[in-house]
């Protein structure tokens, strides 16, 4: 089962403006993480945010968090086009014993 | 230090054929996964191993599917006999431990069953 939705399913955009991705999930989270997917790769990890925090920056990468409605955002300022890729975000549920949960993701698509 | 290493990278079996997949985690990672990605949908987990016990397998079809994880380190995935509707990239992914700790993929598996 899959536990977050991201938001769009698919973003096209130019070089240098900035990308919003958006997520939900359904049950309460020790944390969030995004990770990035490459066309025919594995998926690498984004940025962590424990669900203390409310807002986490990594060089062009900037997530939130909002506990009270279960939802999170990745912001990524300044698209390169080897920002290209397919985006998921994954939570770590309170539940014991789970591991990471994926959602669908959001392919982001950066044109020159 | 090398990443997850999985292999194949690709497979193509025939329906009702056996096939096995193999992955090599990060030394001293303890916690290992399998996780199936169909096409344009995330990935969704098969299985969990914390050392050489697998402590959840509830999604894992186990009809068709098993794993094991010998000594705690190295791990196969095997689907006998394999259906149609198995194909996918399986992923292989490890962790320090099931803590706090961002996960690892391999480049996964790319299993057509024709």
């Amino acid at each position: 089962s899959q536990q977050g939705e991201e938001d769009p399913q698919a973003l096209s955009i130019q070089e240098g403006e900035n990308a919003t991705m958006n997520c939900s999930y359904k049950t309460s989270i020790n944390n969030l993480q995004w990770y990035r997917q490459n066309s025919g790769r594995g998926l690498v990890h984004l940025i962590l945010i424990r669900s203390n925090e409310r807002e986490k920056h990594s060089g062009r990468l900037r997530v939130t968090l909002d506990t009270s409605k279960k939802s999170s955002s990745l912001l990524i300022t300044a698209s390169r086009a080897a920002d290209t890729a397919s985006y998921f975000c994954a939570t770590d549920a309170k539940q014991a014993g789970t591991a990471l949960i994926f959602g669908k993701g959001t392919t982001l698509s950066v044109s020159s | 230090e090398a990443g997850v290493v999985q292999s194949p990278r690709y497979k193509i079996i025939e329906k009702k054929q056996p096939v096995a997949f193999w992955c090599n985690p990060i030394s001293g990672h303890n916690t290992l996964y399998w996780y199936r990605q169909n096409l344009g949908q995330g990935p969704e987990l098969l299985i969990r191993y914390e050392n050489e016990e697998a402590v959840d397998d509830s999604q894992l079809p186990k009809d068709r599917f098993s794993a094991e994880r010998l000594k705690g380190v190295d791990s196969t995935l095997k689907i006998q006999p394999a259906e149609l509707g198995d194909s996918a990239v399986y992923l292989c992914a490890s962790s320090l431990d099931r803590g706090v700790r961002p996960y690892t993929f391999g480049s996964g598996t790319r299993l057509t069953v024709v």
